[in-house]
Formats: C-alpha cells, sequence, structure tokens
C-alpha cells in the first residue's frame, strides 16, 4: 500500500512569508503527527491530530498551526516565516495514537527560509 | 533539558559483529519506546518497540534491551550488515499519560565497516 506522502519535498520562502505543507497518511491511518528537524535540535514533536482533532501539541510558537480534514489528509501552516524555521518537516502517521508497530513516517519537506 | 540522550553521535562496527547502541532517558512516565533508522534524505523507519512491561524485544536481527531502573535501553544488531549503516534514533511516549508526541534522542550514525 502507498505510504506517506508529503507535499512538495522542497520549499524556498522568504523571510516572513507563510507556508502550507501537506501530509497524506497511509490508507486508513486516522492519526498524524508532525516533527521538525533540525541539525541542532534533531527532532521535535508539533502537534498530533486524530480524527480531525489536535490531541498533543508540541513547544512550539502559535506560528505554527496544523489541521485534519476528513479523509485523514493533514496540513501544516507556518505563518511569518524566520530564518530559524529552516529544517526538514516530517508527518507521520498511525492507524491510532500509539499503536505498537510505531508510526511510518514521509520522506519530509525541506524549507529552507531565505 | 533532554529528556532522551544517545551520548555516542557515532559507532564504527566491523560487518558480521554485533552493534550496541545505548540510549538513556530521564522521563520516569516514558512508558514506550522505539527505534528508528533513517537514510539521508529519507524520513526514519520504525524498527522495534518495547513496551515498560518487558524487558526485551525481538524481531530477526533486532533486539531491544529495557533496563526500566536505570533507565536505560539498548538496540543489539547482529551480525552487522553494510545496509545497516544509517543514523539511529531512539523516541520514547509516555502512552498513558496521553503527552507530547514521540520525543527523540539525537541520533547515533552507525557505520558499518567492510
Amino acid at each position: 500500500k502507498a505510504g506517506v506522502t508529503q507535499t512538495p519535498r522542497y520549499l524556498i520562502k522568504t523571510r516572513g512569508q507563510q507556508v502550507t505543507l501537506s501530509c497524506s497518511p497511509i490508507s486508513g491511518h486516522r492519526s498524524v503527527s508532525w516533527y521538525q528537524q533540525t541539525p541542532g535540535q534533531g527532532l521535535q514533536f508539533l502537534f498530533e491530530y486524530f480524527s480531525e482533532t489536535q490531541r498533543n501539541k508540541g513547544n512550539f510558537p502559535g506560528r505554527f498551526s496544523g489541521r485534519q480534514f476528513s479523509n485523514s489528509r493533514s496540513e501544516m501552516n507556518v505563518s511569518t516565516l524566520e530564518l530559524g524555521d529552516s529544517a526538514l518537516y516530517l508527518c507521520a502517521s498511525s492507524g491510532s495514537p500509539a499503536e505498537d508497530y510505531g508510526y511510518t513516517f514521509g520522506s519530509g519537506t525541506r524549507l529552507t527560509v531565505v | 533539558d533532554q529528556q532522551v540522550k544517545q551520548n555516542s553521535p557515532s559507532l564504527s562496527v566491523q560487518e558480521g559483529r554485533i552493534s550496541i547502541l545505548n540510549c538513556d532517558y530521564t522521563n520516569s512516565m516514558f512508558d514506550y519506546f522505539l527505534w528508528y533508522k533513517k537514510y539521508p534524505a529519507e524520513g526514519p523507519t520504525f524498527l522495534i518497540s518495547i513496551s515498560s512491561i518487558k524487558d526485551k524485544n525481538e524481531d530477526g536481527r533486532f533486539t531491544v534491551f529495557l533496563n526500566k531502573s536505570a533507565k536505560h535501553l539498548s538496540l543489539h544488531i547482529v551480525p552487522s550488515q553494510p545496509g545497516d549503516s544509517a543514523v539511529y534514533f531512539c523516541a520514547a511516549s509516555a502512552r498513558g499519560g496521553g503527552a507530547d508526541g514521540l520525543t527523540f534522542g539525537k541520533g547515533t550514525h552507525l557505520i558499518i565497516q567492510p
């Protein structure tokens, strides 16, 4: 079956702009989580959605937001971009929150803010 | 404050020998632990997990050991193969507490020497 699909793969934005990233989970998966990976901080949890509701949120400013649609697809939005937002953004899906087989990650969206 | 620590940024092991990757955690609420493998330009791939009610879980060449009293877990790969060369991330969650997604260590780069 198809894996987790993230679009776009690469993105270059200017400081102050906003950006929307998309994630399509594995078919049948209802839980979608987002992570930010940077060289200095490693992988950090942004938020998790299940059945269109945000279940958990990590320690990120309000400029980072997300949503999940009825088909389980999810989007994350970053407003007023800063240089430090340059990172690999990873989406992960699971059948329900924290299943024993772990989360399946997409290949990520590489965001560069200039 | 890092709640999940992988103190070895890199590890070099000869092909055919055992690779042992270590991970320490500080949050006693963590009750579920996972190991992920990551190649460059790809998302992390789930390897193996362990619940805090167990002290060992095996899957083929991969075995994870959990020592709750020491707040330590390790991943053993036997025998090591060239394709195992990748960055390995340890992750933890507090499923029972419904807390903040997965908390990742900063990774250990495993290099398998021929």
